[in-house]
C-alpha cells in the first residue's frame, strides 16, 4: 500500500521564526501536494509538484515556499511563521495528474505558531 | 469559480440509522467527484469516486450517485456503525484542472452514538 510519511508530527513555532515541514513518499509517485486544514475550511492546496526540482503554486501559496529535491521528498517552508499559519498540514502523493487520480495522504503535521 | 459545498458541519446519529451527507458543486467543466474519509488522528483516505452521470458508486457500505442535473454527489449509507464516526470530505476535480488538483468542501463530521 501507498506510504506517505511526514515529520515532525507536531511542532510549536514562534512568530517570525522559520519552519520546515517534511514529507517522504515511497510510492514512486510523480505528483506531490501540500494542503492545510482549518476547521470549517476543509483542505486547501498550498503548493504542488509533478517533477523533482520543480514546484507550482496552489490556491493559497502566500507565506509558503516549497522544495522538491527528489521524487521522494517534498518540503514546505515557512520563512517567517505567523499566527495565521497555525493549522494541520497534510502532504499527499498521486501517480498521475489526471482528474480521476487518487491522492494518498500522510498523517499530517499539527503546527502551532505562538 | 469552481467550488464544493457541504452544508452540514456536524451530523450526529444513533447506530443503525441511515445517513446522507450532502455535497453540491459548481463548475463549468466536466466534473470528477470524490469522497474522502478521515478518522480521528489518521490521514484522509479515498472512500469513493465518480465521473459518470446517474450511476451509483459503492464502497464499504457507502454509496453515492453523481447527478449532473442538480450538481450533487451526496454520500449515503443505509445503516451506520460506530466505526463510521469520522470527518467526511467531498472533493471536485474539474476536467480543465491538470496536475490532479482537488477542490475540497468544508467537511462534515459524522458522530455515531451507541
Amino acid at each position: 500500500e501507498a506510504a506517505v510519511t511526514q515529520s515532525p508530527r507536531s511542532k510549536v513555532a514562534v512568530t517570525g521564526g522559520k519552519v520546515t515541514l517534511s514529507c517522504h513518499q515511497t510510492n514512486n509517485h510523480d505528483y506531490m501536494y501540500w494542503y492545510r486544514q482549518d476547521t470549517g475550511h476543509g483542505l486547501r492546496l498550498i503548493h504542488y509538484s509533478y517533477v523533482a526540482d520543480s514546484t507550482e503554486k496552489g490556491d493559497i501559496p502566500d507565506g509558503y515556499k516549497a522544495s522538491r529535491p527528489s521524487q521522494e521528498n517534498f518540503s514546505l517552508i515557512l520563512e517567517l511563521a505567523s499566527l495565521s499559519q497555525t493549522a494541520v498540514y497534510f502532504c499527499a502523493s498521486s501517480d498521475n495528474g489526471g482528474p480521476y487520480a487518487e491522492q494518498f495522504f500522510g498523517p499530517g503535521t499539527r503546527l502551532t505558531v505562538l | 469559480g469552481d467550488s464544493v459545498t457541504q452544508t452540514e458541519g456536524l451530523v450526529t446519529l444513533t447506530k443503525g440509522l441511515p445517513v446522507m451527507l450532502n455535497c453540491t458543486y459548481q463548475t463549468t467543466y466536466s466534473p470528477f467527484l470524490f469522497w474522502y474519509v478521515q478518522h480521528l488522528n489518521e490521514a484522509p483516505k479515498l472512500l469513493l469516486k465518480s465521473s459518470t452521470d446517474n450511476k451509483r458508486t459503492e464502497h464499504q457500505g457507502f454509496y453515492a450517485t453523481l447527478h449532473k442535473s442538480s450538481s450533487s454527489f451526496h454520500l449515503q449509507k443505509s445503516s451506520v456503525q460506530l466505526s463510521d464516526s469520522a470527518l467526511y470530505f467531498c472533493a471536485l476535480s474539474p476536467m480543465n484542472y491538470n496536475q490532479g488538483k482537488l477542490i475540497f468542501g468544508q467537511g462534515t463530521k459524522l458522530s455515531i452514538k451507541p
